[in-house]
């Protein structure tokens, strides 16, 4: 079953706006990551979260984290047309005994030029 | 540069024939993956491997098997394709942090489509 889920599943917004891409997971976490993906291509790491984190910026991105409500936020700041790409939340969890990376659906961002 | 290599990146064959998808990494880690995205259904994973000749199955491992010899190679190996099994196929890695895991390398992909 998956762990992370993403809302929006899609997001369309005009260049330099603000994206702000959610995901919500069901047990514990060790840490949440948080990755893009070009179309048709490999996924790229963006950045990690650690339970005991509350928030952790990277150049335009900010990410939050709640683990009392199980969630995190992704946000882009001031974005670009290059920012048009699908968005994964990735939570590491504790299942039978090993840590496993459970990935959620995505969400599909937009940046019109 | 680091990376992981993928190969081939697209495939196409046939039902039954045997056909493996390599995978390489030159970053010296322990933990390797391999996962299938489907639309609609995220990104599964097949299997994976926390060190040499140490394997175990993900989310979706029938119809897989893996192997890994090397700390570098992990192949992933379609005995008897079927139809079910087209999908766009990724390749990963990490250092294994001492709780958890850490960042994942993904290769490009290799899109398999079985006729």
């Amino acid at each position: 079953s998956q762990q992370g889920e993403e809302d929006p599943q899609a997001l369309s917004i005009q260049e330099g706006e603000n994206a702000t891409m959610n995901c919500s997971y069901k047990t514990s976490i060790n840490n949440l990551q948080w990755y893009r993906q070009n179309s048709g291509r490999g996924l790229v790491h963006l950045i990690l979260i650690r339970s005991n984190e509350r928030e952790k910026h990277s150049g335009r991105l900010r990410v939050t984290l709640d683990t009392s409500k199980k969630s995190s936020s992704l946000l882009i700041t001031a974005s670009r047309a290059a920012d048009t790409a699908s968005y994964f939340c990735a939570t590491d969890a504790l299942i039978d005994s090993s840590y496993k990376l459970i990935f959620g659906s995505g969400t599909r961002l937009l940046v019109r030029p | 540069e680091a990376q992981v290599t993928q190969n081939p990146r697209y495939l196409i064959t046939v039902t039954g024939k045997k056909l493996t998808v390599t995978c390489s990494q030159n970053m010296n880690h322990e933990y390797m993956s391999w996962y299938r995205q489907d639309p609609g259904l995220g990104l599964r994973q097949i299997y994976y491997s926390m060190n040499v000749e140490v394997t175990d199955k993900g989310d979706v491992p029938e119809g897989y098997k893996v192997s890994r010899k090397e700390k570098r190679n992990f192949p992933l190996i379609l005995e008897s394709p079927s139809p079910n099994q087209t999908s766009l196929y990724f390749c990963a890695s990490s250092f294994l942090p001492g709780r958890g895991t850490g960042e994942l390398f993904f290769g490009e992909g290799s899109r398999l489509t079985v006729l």
